[in-house]
Parts: C-alpha cells; sequence; structure tokens
C-alpha cells in the first residue's frame, strides 16, 4: 500500500527557515516525479514544486521561486521542501503527492495527509 | 489568483444531478489535459477524473468529465450526501511551467 507522510511542520517566524519531509513507501520512489501542494487554511489547493526521478529537474511556483527549494533522496525515500525567507502567505497545509502517468499525463494520484506551516510572529 | 475558475458553490437534492465548470486558456485547459480532484472535509484531495474524462478505478461512472476548448466540466449525477466535498480541477500551464489547481467548488447536498 501506497504511503506519504509529511513531517516538519510547525511555527516559524516571518523570514525565517523550515525544512519539510515527506517518508514514502509502498513503492518504488526513484521511479516518480513528486510534487509538493500547499492550501491555506480555508482557501483552494496551490500547486508549489515538483522534482525529477533522480532530482535532475524541478519547477516552482512564481511565488516561492528563490526561496524554496524541492530535492529529494532516493536513498532514502524521502522527499524535501526547504523554506527559507518564509512569509505571513506562506501558512498553510503542506502535501506531498506522487505524480504518476496515468493514461496520458501525470497526475497526483496520492498524497499525504499534510503537515501544518504557521509563519507568525 | 488562480487561472482556472470555478463557481465557488453548487447544490442539489439527493439524487439530483450537479455539473461544476472550470475556466481557463488556450495556455492551460486549451492544450493540456484536465483533472479532478475531490477533497473531503478534513482530508487530503483524491483523484476523481483524469485525461479530461477517465475515471480511476474504484471511482463511481456517477462522476463524469468533459472538455471543451479552454473550459472542462465535472459532472454528478444521482447525488448522494457522501458527495459533499470541495472539487477542483487541475492541469499543466504551458506559459506559466506550472500545475495550476481551479479555485475549488463546494458541493452541497440540500
Amino acid at each position: 500500500e501506497v504511503h506519504l507522510v509529511e513531517s516538519g511542520g510547525g511555527l516559524v517566524q516571518p523570514g525565517g527557515s523550515l525544512r519539510l519531509s515527506c517518508a514514502v513507501s509502498g513503492f518504488t520512489f526513484s521511479n516518480y516525479w513528486m510534487s509538493w501542494v500547499r492550501q491555506a487554511p480555508g482557501k483552494g489547493l496551490e500547486w508549489v514544486a515538483n522534482i525529477k526521478q533522480d532530482g535532475s529537474a524541478t519547477y516552482y511556483v512564481d511565488s516561492v521561486k528563490g526561496r524554496f527549494t524541492i530535492s529529494r533522496d532516493n536513498a532514502k525515500n524521502s522527499l524535501y521542501l526547504q523554506m527559507d525567507s518564509l512569509r505571513a502567505d506562506d501558512t498553510a497545509v503542506y502535501y506531498c503527492a506522487r505524480e504518476s502517468l496515468i493514461g496520458r499525463d501525470y497526475y497526483d494520484s496520492d498524497w499525504g495527509q499534510g503537515t501544518l506551516v504557521t509563519v507568525s510572529s | 489568483q488562480s487561472v482556472l475558475t470555478q463557481p465557488p458553490s453548487v447544490s442539489a437534492a439527493p439524487g439530483q444531478k450537479v455539473t461544476i465548470s472550470c475556466s481557463g486558456s488556450s495556455s492551460n485547459i486549451g492544450n493540456n489535459y484536465v483533472a479532478w480532484y475531490q477533497q473531503l472535509p478534513g482530508t487530503a484531495p483524491k483523484l476523481l477524473i483524469y485525461d479530461n474524462n477517465e475515471r480511476p478505478s474504484g471511482i463511481p461512472d456517477r462522476f463524469s468529465g468533459s472538455k471543451s476548448g479552454t473550459s472542462a466540466t465535472l459532472g454528478i449525477t444521482g447525488l448522494q450526501t457522501g458527495d459533499e466535498a470541495d472539487y477542483y480541477c487541475g492541469t499543466w500551464d504551458s506559459s506559466l511551467s506550472a500545475r495550476v489547481f481551479g479555485t475549488g467548488t463546494k458541493v452541497t447536498v440540500l
């Protein structure tokens, strides 16, 4: 069974840093693109970033470029999101998701339960 | 802020049908496949529709998707109380080089 478990969320002051982790099991991690998606309290989904199987390609939403870094350790079956220069509008539940090739395109087929990041003084 | 626009809410009585629209542009829906996600209260999203109109295994055929030009539509027939959730469309935006989600629609069963 596929499992994704996020950790590392918490309360951080504006301008601070936080590193999120996503531990996966139940599938061959190195075969999949992975992504981070966030959801601010009471708001909709916002895709944050994704990373290729070997880490050689990454994409980011404009609002986090230069501040967030997505990475992975295939030996540890883990996905990471390094978040620097955090702002109040980064407050959200952060989900990691497995991107699967289903049909003719890639889709977020499996999701973790999310970890809450709160940026506040 | 989102490039994909959905109605904030739709509602209908049990057993009835609802449709949810998702409006985009040529850089996203117009030239890429659309997915739909269901998010039940307090849970993570779940893939409901992929490739515009295909259902993953385990998704009942009460859920259907379609796409025309730069818009997509999710339909739910035989509405059940368990369908009360937020629904999001999603696709890739070639101009932004980013995944984009719709603004989300809350489905209420009256």
